[in-house]
Order: structure tokens, then C-alpha cells, then sequence
């Protein structure tokens, strides 16, 4: 089946702007997860939804990040008044949802966002 | 606070030799779970390989082996006879249970180039 896909795959925004970027779960799955990977660092946890709620967002560096997933499936990632230091890839992962071990996490292939 | 250490960050073999990636982890938790995740040029982090904190048997998968020591709080990671196709770069990753779902810490990762 089809597996975690996001979109853009790549996005270049002046510093100020809005920014939107999308995640598709795999079919089924609860959880949805954002992370932020910046160059030679490893992914970084920022939100985390189960259904359309926000259960975890407390990785999210400042309010100009935002996450929703009105249906509980699709979900947006915003951000606000763009800095050069969001310039990361950001990764989505989905999962069965839950504590259970065997819900491992599947990610898509990132969105490249770069800030100049 | 959970924390994951990969002192490794590159490693170039010749192909066909064993090569071993280094993990450290730290948690405070007596129930967790360890991973091993790849990340091919193309952006897309793959799972491989995942540990309960119970089980500290070691297996060997394909040419994929490791190696959990609780005592020494070490997950090493070995590919057999590397190939070129396994050019990447690997994160270990650390998960907890945190309000119901399972919070993932990677660690910086290893960057391991296989020449042929």
C-alpha cells in the first residue's frame, strides 16, 4: 500500500513569509508524528497527534509552529514569519497509534524547507 | 531525559568487510525500546531493526546483527560483508512510553560509506 507522503518535497520561502506543509499518513494509521532534522543532526521530535488531537506538542520550538489534523488523517504543519533557522528537513511518521511496542513508526520522504 | 549517542560520525570501509556502529543511550526508564533506523540519500528513513528492554538476546537478521548490553547501556549495530547499497546514513534511536504513546529519540547518526 502507500506509504507516508508529504508535500512539498522541496520549499524555498523568503524570511518573514507563511509557510504550510503537508503530511498523508498511511491509510489507517492514529498517530501522526512531526519531526524537524537540521543538516548532520538526527530528527528532532516536535508534535505528536493521536486522532485529530494534539496529545504531545511540547517539541515545538515556538508559537509560530503550528500543527493540525482536523479529519485525523491529513495533517498540516505551519509555520509563521519564517527565520533562516527553520530551514531544516521536516519529516512526518505515522504509526497504528498507541504505547504498543509493534507500532513502529513509518516516515515519509520529508519536505525541505529553506528560509533565505 | 532521554538521550542517544552515536560517537561515530563517519565510517568508511571496503566493501565486502564487517563494519559496527556504536550506540550509547541514557534513560531513566526500566521499559523502553531501541531502534536502528537507515537513511538512504534519498531522505526517507527506513526501520531495521528493534529491541525491547527485556530482551537482551542478540540476533543476527540477513547480514544485520547486533549487540544490546543493558549494563553497559550500548546498542551496536554490525552489517556483514557490506555492500555499496548500504552507503547511508544510520540513527539509532531510543523510544519511551510518554502519556500514552512512544516517545522516539534518535541520536545525531553515523555517516558510513561503503567503497567498492
Amino acid at each position: 500500500g502507500a506509504g507516508v507522503s508529504q508535500t512539498p518535497s522541496n520549499k524555498v520561502t523568503e524570511k518573514g513569509k507563511y509557510v504550510e506543509l503537508r503530511c498523508d499518513p498511511i491509510s489507517g494509521h492514529t498517530a501522526l508524528y512531526w519531526y524537524r532534522q537540521s543538516l548532520g543532526q538526527g530528527p528532532e521530535f516536535l508534535i505528536y497527534f493521536q486522532g485529530t488531537g494534539a496529545a504531545d506538542d511540547s517539541g515545538l520550538p515556538n508559537d509560530r509552529f503550528f500543527a493540525v489534523r482536523p479529519e485525523g488523517s491529513v495533517s498540516t504543519l505551519k509555520i509563521q514569519r519564517t527565520e533562516r533557522g527553520d530551514s531544516a528537513v521536516y519529516l512526518c511518521a505515522s504509526s497504528q497509534g498507541g504505547a504498543a511496542p509493534t507500532y513502529e513508526q513509518y516516515f515519509g520522504p520529508g519536505t525541505r524547507l529553506t528560509v533565505t | 531525559a532521554q538521550k542517544v549517542t552515536q560517537a561515530q560520525t563517519e565510517i568508511s570501509v571496503v566493501e565486502k568487510e564487517d563494519v559496527t556502529l556504536d550506540c550509547v543511550y541514557e534513560t531513566r526508564d526500566t521499559t523502553y525500546y531501541l531502534f536502528w533506523y537507515k537513511q538512504p540519500p534519498s531522505g526517507e528513513l527506513v526501520f531495521l531493526i528493534r529491541r525491547n528492554s527485556f530482551d537482551e538476546q542478540n540476533e543476527i537478521s540477513g547480514r544485520y546483527s547486533w549487540n544490546f548490553q543493558k549494563s553497559t547501556s550500548s546498542f551496536n549495530f554490525t552489517i556483514t560483508a557490506s555492500q555499496v547499497v548500504d552507503s547511508a546514513v544510520y540513527f539509532c534511536a531510543l523510544s519511551e512510553r510518554a502519556g500514552g504513546y512512544q516517545k522516539v529519540t534518535f541520536g545525531t547518526g553515523t555517516k558510513l560509506q561503503v567503497i567498492p
